[in-house]
């Protein structure tokens, strides 16, 4: 099964921060990964698709890139309503598998 | 718009079984493949298994297999999970989701608000 690891576990930032999240698989996965954020009660929404594909809908100050095995969210100036947890998904082979997640708070 | 809405779930003891049901409405059910995932309390989300758009080909998470199985009516726009051989472990908010896209299987994209399944004697 594929690993995913994403760091750091917990991000402690301030509105208009730049946030970066990593996401390493533990063998190559192309570019078959996507990016969620979930809040507290609430179903995961899909904010990135095939490493770097924004998902219509999704404010551009949302990222996404990487290939192989290293890849990145980046949230360029961070708003409000982006602390969430955000977790990293690849969809290369089965199983399907997720990162830890990453806790992005208020600073 | 894309809406799917999970039921089933409550609590079990352990060993019981559980159909969880996942109905869609607001889009073409029978094009997609869809998934379901799951998240126990205060962790990390685990996806379980996906079932293709024709339910020919289905793929699950080794902590499953062989005590659960995906199914869906394309009929009744209805995905189900057969949870069965339940244990403690298992207790999790399950969450229905669409595959992002059409015939072939990648990832989830649109998610249900989840049911929730409580395993406990």
């Amino acid at each position: 099964d594929i690993q995913m690891t994403q760091s750091p576990s917990t991000l402690s930032a301030s509105v208009g921060d730049r946030v970066t999240i990593t996401c390493r698989a533990s063998q190559s996965i192309s570019s078959w990964l996507a990016w969620y954020q979930q809040k507290p009660g609430k179903a995961p929404k899909l904010l990135i698709y095939k490493a770097s594909r924004l998902e219509s809908g999704v404010p551009s100050r949302f990222s996404g890139s990487g290939s192989g095995t290293e890849f990145t969210l980046t949230i360029s100036s961070l708003q409000p309503d982006d602390f969430a947890t955000y977790y990293c998904q690849h969809y290369n082979s089965y199983p399907y598998t997720f990162g830890q997640g990453t806790k992005v708070d208020i600073k | 718009q894309v809406h799917l809405v999970e039921s089933g779930g409550g609590v079990v003891q352990p060993g019981r079984s559980l159909r969880l049901s996942c109905a869609a409405s607001g889009f073409t059910f029978s094009n997609y493949g869809m998934h379901w995932v799951r998240q126990a309390p205060g962790k990390g989300l685990e996806w379980v298994a996906v079932i293709s758009y024709d339910g020919s080909n289905k793929y699950y998470v080794d902590s499953v297999k062989g005590r659960f199985s995906i199914s869906r009516d394309n009929s009744k726009n209805t995905l189900y999970l057969q949870v069965s051989s339940l244990r403690t472990e298992d207790t999790a908010v399950y969450y229905c989701a669409r595959d992002m896209e059409m015939v072939t299987i990648t990832g989830p994209d649109y998610w249900g608000q989840g049911t929730l399944v409580t395993v406990s004697s």
